[in-house]
């Protein structure tokens, strides 16, 4: 596609519930990333990819979160028993490798934005 | 862990004036690179300007151009003949050379541009 495309926009689930986020990078992409951005925070973090492995999960807060990328193209970050704390807008970015990354090219989708009740 | 600061939460400049959006962070690399990005109301990141710790030079992108202090370990943002375009947020992110490829954002500077 033109961009990096993110779904759902918008996520309202009650805390306790199972969520997935879906991320769908620009094609031929190999290196791909999820953050989270909390409100009033830049975005933090969570883990990245090269192709269809997590090459770091460093970022990931705890065990309920967990990220795939079985084809190395499409990307779905799964969240398990929604805390009210994982409210927050969670941004996929893409890239044609990581070290164009250094290079500044790195594009962001537009987030999802989760809201856990 | 690398720490970054953007100590102006909210600024707020006239249409064709100058401002300077700071920076500062805390790292024992010698080597890494330094980027600000634009959030719009849309929420996708947008690169508006990058800097390699090795370089002296300060990098320029057309309006916008950096101040960097590498002793100092400062890295603002200069945005001359603003345009109400330019409203947003901006955050400042730090990126090590040699692994991870992440990016540590600060807290982020929201930008008014007035007319």
């Amino acid at each position: 596609g033109a961009g990096v495309s993110q779904t759902p926009s918008n996520k309202v689930t009650e805390k306790g519930k199972y969520v997935e986020l879906r991320c769908d990078p620009i094609s031929g992409h190999t290196a791909l990333y999820w953050y989270r951005q909390s409100l009033g925070q830049g975005p933090e973090f969570l883990i990245y990819f090269q192709g269809t492995g997590a090459a770091d999960d460093s970022g990931l807060p705890n065990d309920r979160f967990f990220a795939v990328r079985p084809e190395g193209s499409v990307s779905t970050l799964k969240i398990q028993r929604t805390e009210r704390g994982d409210s927050a807008v969670y941004l996929c970015a893409s890239s044609q490798t990581v070290d164009r990354v250094r290079s500044g090219e790195l594009f962001f989708g537009e987030g999802s934005r989760l809201t856990v009740l | 862990a690398q720490t970054v600061t953007q100590s102006q939460p909210e600024m707020s400049v006239q249409e064709a004036e100058t401002v300077t959006l700071s920076c500062t962070y805390d790292t024992s690399e010698n080597n890494y690179y330094l980027f600000w990005y634009k959030q719009p109301p849309s929420r996708q990141m947008i690169l508006v300007i990058r800097q390699e710790a090795y370089k002296q030079q300060n990098a320029t992108e057309n309006r916008f151009s950096v101040n960097f202090q590498k002793a100092a370990k400062s890295f603002s943002l200069k945005i001359s003949d603003s345009q109400l375009g330019d409203t947003a947020m901006y955050f400042c992110a730090f990126m090590k050379t040699n692994s991870g490829y992440a990016l540590n954002f600060g807290k982020g500077t929201s930008l008014l541009v007035t007319p």
